[in-house]
């Protein structure tokens, strides 16, 4: 069955470093691919998406690459602040349906 | 309503009690989903409905687990002879058919002792 991996966590960063969390997926089809955020004490709520080959999606200076061939959506920044601290959750939903399936989380901690 | 909102938002019960979980989704919206977030466990699929089709199980853990989503709208989560294992964060979510961004809600923190 359809399934997303990501890189176990917690992840320490201080401010302004880089940031990468790897991301890989299993899929019949073309799926969907999401990245939601769970900031603290909130909900989960969708970070960026994209929906086919290549795409790239992009919001609040992260961005993520639709990879098929390496089956893959790394989620990237360049400059990571102390508000970014969250759990990060990469996500897929196949073609054809709604269900939608995550990974099981990265936690982020950023350092001032 | 505004949100997707989850009832009661803490439940503590006692190993083997029967609970039942409420979620109320986003108005209009034609997919429900349940999740399970435990510690250091990730986000667990366990059910989602859609429209009137019948609803997608494949995750629910047990036959202690179901679920059932009334006239479209609210879905009730009911899980029998709870075990301490259930203790997690139950978390409902909805999306519309023409979007496929999921709305979710604050989630339920059940506890059982």
């Amino acid at each position: 069955g359809d399934s997303v991996t990501q890189m176990e966590g917690p992840v320490t960063l201080s401010e302004e470093a880089f940031l990468t969390i790897n991301c890989t997926y299993t899929a019949t089809g073309y799926p969907s691919l999401f990245w939601y955020v769970q900031y603290p004490g909130e909900g989960l709520q969708l970070l960026l998406k994209a929906t086919k080959a290549d795409d790239k999606g992009s919001n609040k200076g992260f961005e993520a690459t639709y990879r098929k061939e390496t089956t893959s959506f790394h989620l990237e920044k360049g400059s990571v602040q102390v508000s970014d601290s969250a759990v990060y959750f990469c996500a897929l939903r196949n073609t054809g349906g709604f269900k939608t399936i995550f990974g099981a989380g990265t936690r982020l901690f950023v350092k001032a | 309503g505004a949100g997707v909102s989850q009832s009661p938002s803490n439940k503590v019960t006692e190993k083997g009690k029967d609970v039942e979980l409420r979620c109320d989704p986003i108005s209009g919206h034609t997919a429900l989903y349940w999740y399970r977030q435990s510690l250091g466990q990730g986000l667990e699929f366990l059910i989602y409905f859609q429209g009137n089709s019948a609803p997608d199980k494949s995750g629910l853990p047990s036959d202690r687990f179901s679920a059932e989503r009334t006239g479209g709208s609210v879905s009730t989560l009911t899980i029998q002879r709870t075990q301490q294992e259930d203790s997690a964060v139950y978390l409902c979510a909805s999306s519309s058919e023409a979007n496929e961004k999921l709305f979710f809600g604050s989630g339920t923190q059940l506890s059982v002792l």
